[in-house]
């Protein structure tokens, strides 16, 4: 089955600067590729995902870049901001199967 | 307001107890999910139902029951024989079809005393 590997676990950085957050993927077949950011109690969000045709998605300050061959792709979130604080999953599936979850990556945000 | 609802937010057990986690969703998808978040952990799927009348096991599924006798619902019980209960179980739900967003319920906290 698909396996998901994340890094890094933890990751702090100052308000404004860039933070990118890196997940690798087992499963050549797989074929979309979700972000989710979940907040302390809450259930996860959907906040962009990319699917194997293309290679980069960008919404605003969150860009998703996949390389295929490599099998690893990445979330970029560009001019940070206190609000982005929260832990952030990438997730892997391929055609109608299950999603497969990344361990999570706490995003912290240092005024 | 469209969406998924799990009820109830927060439950606590005895141990050798049965309980039951609700979950309904207003989005008319057809495929229901339930995943297993332990503290600082990802997610793990308990079981997942494509269709009414239809469920397959997932990866943690021992110990977990569920039925889905109507579209828009999907309750898992958790059962005396799950050793390890306590956790924060997260129900979803898509369209059915490859590539799918799946889009998540608020939570419920289940703590065994």
């Amino acid at each position: 089955g698909e396996n998901v590997e994340q890094h890094p676990s933890t990751l702090s950085v100052q308000e404004g600067d860039s933070a990118v957050i890196k997940c690798t993927y087992s499963d050549s077949a797989s074929n979309y590729f979700p972000w989710y950011k979940q907040e302390l109690g809450k259930g996860p969000q959907l906040i962009i995902d990319i699917r194997s045709n293309v290679g980069e998605k960008k919404d605003q300050r969150i860009a998703v870049t996949l390389n295929k061959t490599a099998k690893h792709f990445s979330l970029h979130i560009t001019e940070t901001q206190p609000e982005d604080s929260a832990v952030y999953f990438c997730a892997a599936r391929e055609g109608n199967e299950k999603l497969t979850f990344g361990t999570g990556t706490r995003l912290t945000i240092i005024p | 307001d469209g969406g998924i609802t799990q009820s109830p937010k927060y439950l606590f057990r005895k141990e050798g107890q049965n309980v039951t986690l609700s979950c309904e969703q207003n989005l008319n998808h057809d495929a229901m999910y339930w995943y297993r978040q332990d503290p600082g952990q990802g997610l793990r799927l308990i079981y997942y139902s494509q269709i009414v009348n239809d469920f397959q096991k997932g990866d943690i599924a021992e110990g977990y029951s569920v039925s889905r006798e109507k579209k828009e619902s999907f309750p898992l019980t958790v059962t005396s024989a799950q050793k390890n209960p306590t956790a924060f179980y997260l129900c979803a739900s898509s369209i059915s079809g490859p590539g799918n967003t799946i889009y998540f319920g608020e939570g419920s906290w289940l703590t065994v005393v």
